[in-house]
């Protein structure tokens, strides 16, 4: 079955700064790719999602990328402010089932 | 619209007891599912179901059950509760049982196993 991991599992920045957090793939046919942002005592909520015949998706300060070649895909945070402080968590979906990351808690300083 | 509804919120039990987690959503989506979140652990798949009256298991499933009699509603039974099974569980529907996209997610239940 599909296996992600996920690295590092804690990031601190500086405000300003950018994040990129990082996640392997083991199934080939894995074909969507979401990424989850959880605050404390909140549930998962979907943030960005990447399809496999899509190299790269941005939205504001929100970027993923994938290369299914390698097996890997990247969440990158641009201009990081303490309201992005989480929790996040990437998946991949193959065969009807979404499979997780350990995640990485973000912190980002003042 | 309420989204995915899970009850309860928390709850307590004692080793050997059992409970029924609901789950429901009003959004005629296809696609159900558990899991279970564990420090470090990330969130793990536990059953899923891609309509009513299918059911499979995921990751970790044993110590669980489920049904879908219908579409909204998917319940997730511990028969014999065990500490292992304290745990934060969230339940998850997707409009699509086959194409992925718009997975939503209920608040969770913590379940506190003693």
């Amino acid at each position: 079955g599909e296996n992600v991991e996920q690295h590092p599992s804690t990031l601190s920045v500086q405000e300003g700064d950018s994040a990129v957090i990082k996640c392997t793939y083991s199934d080939s046919a894995s074909n969507y790719f979401p990424w989850y942002k959880q605050e404390l005592g909140k549930r998962p909520q979907l943030i960005i999602d990447i399809r496999s015949n899509v190299g790269e998706k941005k939205d504001q300060r929100i970027a993923v990328t994938l290369n299914k070649t390698a097996k890997h895909f990247s969440l990158h945070i641009t201009e990081t402010q303490p309201e992005d402080s989480a929790v996040y968590f990437c998946a991949a979906r193959g065969f009807q089932k979404l499979v997780f990351g350990t995640g990485t808690r973000l912190l980002v300083s003042p | 619209n309420a989204g995915v509804t899970q009850t309860p919120k928390f709850q307590v039990l004692k080793t050997g007891q059992s409970m029924t987690l609901q789950c429901a959503q009003d959004m005629n989506h296809e696609y159900m599912s558990w899991y279970r979140q564990d420090p470090g652990m990330g969130l793990r798949l536990i059953h899923y179901s891609v309509g009513a009256g299918i059911t499979d298991q995921g990751e970790v499933p044993n110590g669980y059950n489920v049904s879908r009699s219908t579409t909204e509603d998917f319940p997730l039974r511990l028969l014999s509760a065990a500490p292992s099974q304290t745990s934060v569980y969230f339940c998850a529907s997707s409009p699509n049982r086959d194409r992925a996209y718009g997975y939503t997610f209920g608040s969770g239940t913590r379940l506190t196993v003693v």
